[in-house]
Order: structure tokens, then sequence, then C-alpha cells
């Protein structure tokens, strides 16, 4: 079975500061991960994916995501905050392996960008 | 282009009676996903269609759930003798095709309030 984990319900953050938002996933095979942004009364929008290759991924909006195996984690990032990106955040896992189409979401994060 | 659309975006109803909830997916895009989102229990997979067929229905969770799809596009859901834990918002996602690392587009979704 796979799994996500994002340890944090909220992470407060001040504007112009780097912002970390953490997920760890657990899968069987090898795994794309992605993460999606919620904001009020909106769908999901996808901010960024890994497939393979490199472990830095850079996507939308001046986020990035590193991808460690060994830590099997996903964590999101951005330099520098704005408030503009206080919303919730989604990671999402699929297992190669399990040839499962859906996506795997974990529980969300907020993050909130104080002026 | 048009991202994914859903109808109605609101829909109250009462305990019993039987709801429809409508996505139409971005044009060309043969997979398409259900999910619902609630406080208690997150974004929860429901069903996934590749072109009318529906490969993974793992996620529904009673017979009183289903959905159909025609013509490779829209896409109904379907609740019957709604019951108050399905009140949660209803999310439909859309992408390319099936493959593994395609990224989804989701909708903004219909908020399902049954008293």
């Amino acid at each position: 079975a796979q799994s996500v984990a994002q340890p944090e319900d909220q992470v407060n953050v001040a504007e112009g500061n780097p912002l970390t938002v953490k997920c760890t996933y657990s899968v069987s095979g090898n795994p794309y991960l992605f993460w999606y942004v919620q904001y009020p009364n909106r769908g999901l929008q996808f901010l960024l994916k890994y497939i393979t290759g490199d472990n830095l991924v850079k996507g939308s909006y001046g986020f990035e995501a590193e991808f460690n195996k060994s830590q099997t984690s996903f964590h999101l990032k951005k330099p520098s905050a704005l408030v503009s990106d206080s919303a919730l955040y989604f990671c999402a896992v699929r297992d190669r392996r399990a040839g499962r189409r859906a996506l795997t979401f974990g529980s969300g994060t907020r993050l909130q960008v104080q002026p | 282009g048009a991202g994914v659309s859903q109808s109605p975006s609101n829909k109250v109803t009462e305990k019993g009676k039987d709801v429809e909830l409508r996505c139409d997916p971005i044009s060309g895009h043969t997979a398409l996903y259900w999910y619902r989102q609630s406080l208690g229990q997150g974004l929860e997979f429901l069903i996934y269609f590749q072109g009318n067929s529906a490969p993974d229905k793992s996620g529904l969770p009673s017979d009183r759930f289903s959905a159909e799809r025609t013509g490779g596009s829209v896409s109904t859901l379907t609740i019957q003798r709604t019951q108050q834990e399905d009140s949660a918002v209803y999310l439909c996602a859309s992408s390319l095709t099936g493959t593994d690392y395609n990224e989804q587009f989701f909708g903004p979704g219909t908020r399902l309030t049954v008293l």
C-alpha cells in the first residue's frame, strides 16, 4: 500500500524568509511524487512533480522540491516566501509498481505567510 | 484553454434523496478521476476512468455510489439515498492519459451538503 505523511498541520513563516513544507512517503516500488496547492474555495493546482533523474525539481511560482530516496522524503521549498503563498499544500504519491492510477494524498499542510 | 469544470458548485439536499454531480474534463484528456475531500478524511480517491471504462472503482465507499462516463468525456457521479456522512467536496480531475507520471488537473469541486 502507498501512503503519504505531512507531519505539520500548519507552517508559519515571515514574508521574505525561506519556507519548507515536509512530506514523507511509503511505497513498495519507486514513486512518482507530486505537490499541489489549494487556495480557498478553489480546486487543487499542480505545482511540480518528480518522475526520475535530478533529485531537485523546480515548479510553478518559484517552488522547488527535493527527492531524497534514502529518507523517503519530498519536501517542498521556496527561497523567499510571499504573503500570496498562503494556502493549503498537499503532497501526493503514486507507486509505479502497483499500477494504480489514483493518487494518494497527504493530509495537507496549511502555510501561513505573515507580512 | 478551458480547465476542468464541475456542476453544480454547491448542492444542498435532504437525507435519502439522490444527487448527480457532473464533471467536464479538459478536452482530449482520456483519464478522469473522482475524489472526495472532507474534514475528517482528507482527500480520498473514489473512481478512475480510462475512456469510458472504469478499471479502478476501489474507492467507492458503498453501493450507493456509482459513476459513468460517456463519449470519453463528461462524467456523472451519482449518490443514491444520500446520508449526512456523504457531505463533502467532490473533486473531479483529468489527465492527458492514464500514464502514471501525468499530472492531474482538478476542477473547482462540488460542495455537497446533506441535511
